[in-house]
């Protein structure tokens, strides 16, 4: 079975910290993606990266970066975080076949007091 | 662009009847359509999907959704509902581009 793992399932942080969200999958999946999910938004795209290095925005990557030096391993970075950052983050992955299905981590929720 | 509308917020349902949730989306292109549920405190799960063929499709825990081209729509269903059943469900969609579009979620509320 493939496992996402997400370091954290609940994090406080204040505002104007960085905060690192980190996500590792043990299937040797290329892709890899992070998304935030808000009530009755369901789940919107920030990052993604398709290899080692590579990362392209998805629908809100504003206030958010990321980085993936290692296949396994996809981090998203708030660079200053904010209330409204506020949200549950979800990390997922899937290997490189087109229309293939996602494995979700069991996400962290992050606070910004 | 492509977006998927799940018209109702919360579904409730009395276990052993039949459920529906509804999916509907928009998009260019052959579509193709994905079921995920979550239960509480938990990632998502993959439920089921359509790429081409038949247009009924079979899932995991008994589920399973139809496909309606002309009515762009893709309805989870389920025929006797169960108590562990109760979980929140996001419908998908992805175009040639290979990026998921999720619907806003519905909460689905199996009562014994």
């Amino acid at each position: 079975d493939v496992k996402v793992t997400q370091s954290s399932r609940y994090l406080v942080k204040r505002t104007g910290e960085k905060v690192f969200l980190e996500c590792v999958q043990d299937m040797d999946h290329e892709n890899m993606f992070w998304y935030r999910q808000d009530p009755g938004l369901g789940l919107r795209l920030i990052y993604f990266s398709y290899d080692v290095k590579m990362k392209e925005k998805g629908d809100i990557p504003e206030g958010y970066s990321v980085s993936r030096e290692k296949k396994e391993r996809f981090s998203l970075i708030l660079e200053s975080a904010s209330t409204n950052q506020t949200s549950m983050y979800l990390c997922a992955s899937s290997d490189p076949e087109g229309r293939s299905t996602l494995h979700f981590g069991n996400g962290t929720r992050l606070t910004v007091t | 662009a492509q977006s998927v509308a799940q018209p109702e917020d919360q579904v409730n349902v009395a276990e052993g009847n039949p459920l529906t949730v509804k999916c509907t989306y928009s998009v260019s292109g052959n579509p193709y359509l994905f079921w995920y549920v979550q239960y509480p405190n938990r990632g998502l799960q993959f439920l089921l999907k359509y790429i081409t063929g038949d247009n009924l499709v079979k899932g995991s825990y008994g589920f399973e959704a139809e496909f309606n081209k002309s009515q762009t729509s893709f309805h989870l269903k389920k025929p006797s509902a169960l108590v562990s059943d109760s979980a929140l469900y996001f419908c998908a969609v992805m175009s040639a581009g290979n990026m998921l579009t999720f619907g806003g979620g519905t909460r689905l509320m199996v009562k014994p």
